[in-house]
């Protein structure tokens, strides 16, 4: 178990620009989650993969971002035409089996993303 | 709407005391999941314990316990002996039955004190 790691640990871009991050989850879990926490809150989710699959979309999702996990595996968070608002620590967890209600979520570092 | 509600903004605490995190959620479901996790300034998110509502015992883990309180819809919890260590964001959570998304609350800064 070698955890979940995502890349880049902190990202400095100019607005409108588009950016992505990577997620890679703990090998064997086959649920992947994609959460947002800015300064002073709680993570508010965003999306959730099971396997390849993304079977679930929070509104605040707008259609700048897009989450991919395209072989089950690791799982791209991109978003385009970046605004200020859009600065935040973007989280990624994964669980096994049947997911979030049944087994804790296993979260990464996070990206640290600042939109200038 | 599933919201939870964490209080106290910032706590601080000296080594070695017992110190009383507060969470209350509110929810329509009757089947649920609470959870209390932790970041540390290092920013991973880890589990601290989780209680299920249809458990009347409030759940252990260590020096870690919770006081659940169905009825008034609170979740508390308690860190005995605190350590340096313990110095973190406490993030209360839950889950309903059948979902993917936890509800976070806003969070507590804990400092413990040498």
């Amino acid at each position: 178990d070698t955890g979940v790691s995502q890349d880049p640990r902190h990202k400095i871009t100019k607005r409108g620009q588009n950016v992505t991050f990577r997620c890679d989850p703990i090998s064997e879990h086959n649920r992947l989650y994609w959460y947002r926490q800015t300064l002073g809150q709680g993570p508010e989710f965003l999306t959730y993969f099971q396997n390849e699959a993304q079977l679930e979309k929070s509104r605040l999702l707008s259609d700048r971002f897009s989450a991919e996990r395209p072989k089950g595996s690791f799982s791209t968070l991109e978003i385009q035409r970046t605004e200020q608002g859009d600065s935040a620590m973007y989280l990624c967890a994964s669980s096994p089996g049947q997911g979030a209600y049944y087994s804790p979520l296993h979260f990464g570092n996070g990206t640290r993303l600042t939109v200038t | 709407a599933q919201t939870v509600t964490q209080s106290q903004p910032e706590m601080s605490v000296q080594e070695a005391e017992t110190v009383t995190l507060s969470c209350t959620y509110d929810t329509s479901e009757n089947n649920y999941y609470l959870f209390w996790y932790k970041q540390p300034p290092s920013r991973q998110m880890i589990l601290v314990i989780r209680q299920e509502a249809y458990k009347q015992q409030n759940a252990t883990e260590n020096r870690f316990s919770v006081n659940f309180q169905k009825a008034a819809k609170s979740f508390s919890l308690k860190i005995s002996d605190s350590q340096l260590g313990d110095t973190a964001m406490y993030f209360c959570a839950f889950i309903i039955q059948g979902a993917q998304k936890l509800v976070f609350g806003q969070g507590t800064r804990l400092t413990i004190n040498p």
